[in-house]
């Protein structure tokens, strides 16, 4: 199974400043990867996928991340952020097992 | 992409009782996948229900605390037996969602046992 590591637990950031959050992963074999938003009190949504193709990959709400392969990393970032942004934020991973292993989370609190 | 009705949405039950948590999907899937999320804490896999086949359980979990049930491709029901107030959780079910190509989630289950 893959081992994903986000590398910050908590990210405050200030309404239309940037963001950025840091995700790797432990493989190097194929690997399709996932930015899932929970916003207090729901379900998971997802942000945004790499399954192949370009290394950059467009989701919704104006969040984009780049595939690095040789850096095994899938970096999330919008450009300016919103206060309907706060939220726990998950990267995740999947091999050939077809379970998806979960990082620890990122708590993302943007402040007026 | 798929559409999944998780039930209940949120529960409180006394130690000792078991509560049974069901997952409706639209479509008719292969895989499907309960997961546990602790207080403040990220996605813990459970096991993975396949339709016609007994579950398979990630390390440490057991069926005899979590039983589930797959009887066909769009329904699967996860029983937490025995609670104690350390099984309070938020429970998810999960599909591999091919029309998305990815992974869909259910609202969740939000347990407080007391």
């Amino acid at each position: 199974a893959q081992s994903v590591t986000q590398l910050d637990s908590q990210v405050p950031v200030f309404e239309e400043a940037p963001v950025e959050l840091r995700c790797n992963y432990s493989s190097s074999v194929s690997v399709y990867l996932f930015w899932y938003v929970q916003y207090p009190n729901q379900g998971l949504q997802l942000l945004l996928k790499y399954l192949s193709g370009s290394t950059l990959v467009k989701g919704i709400n104006g969040f984009e991340a780049e595939f690095n392969k040789s850096q095994t990393s899938f970096h999330l970032r919008k450009p300016s952020v919103h206060i309907s942004d706060t939220a726990e934020y998950f990267c995740a991973a999947v091999s050939n097992d077809y379970k998806l292993s979960f990082g620890a989370g990122t708590t993302v609190t943007v402040r007026a | 992409s798929a559409v999944i009705s998780q039930k209940p949405s949120r529960d409180i039950c006394q130690r000792g009782t078991s509560l049974t948590i069901q997952c409706q999907v639209d479509s008719q899937v292969t895989m499907m996948f309960w997961y546990r999320q602790q207080p403040g804490q990220s996605l813990t896999l459970i096991a993975t229900a396949n339709q016609g086949s007994e579950a398979t359980y990630e390390s440490g979990f057991v069926i005899d605390k979590f039983p589930i049930s797959r009887p066909n491709l769009t329904f699967s029901t996860l029983t937490v037996s025995n609670m104690s107030p350390e099984d309070s959780s938020i429970y998810l079910c999960s599909v591999e969602d091919e029309g998305a190509q990815g992974y869909t989630f259910g609202s969740g289950t939000r347990l407080t046992v007391v």
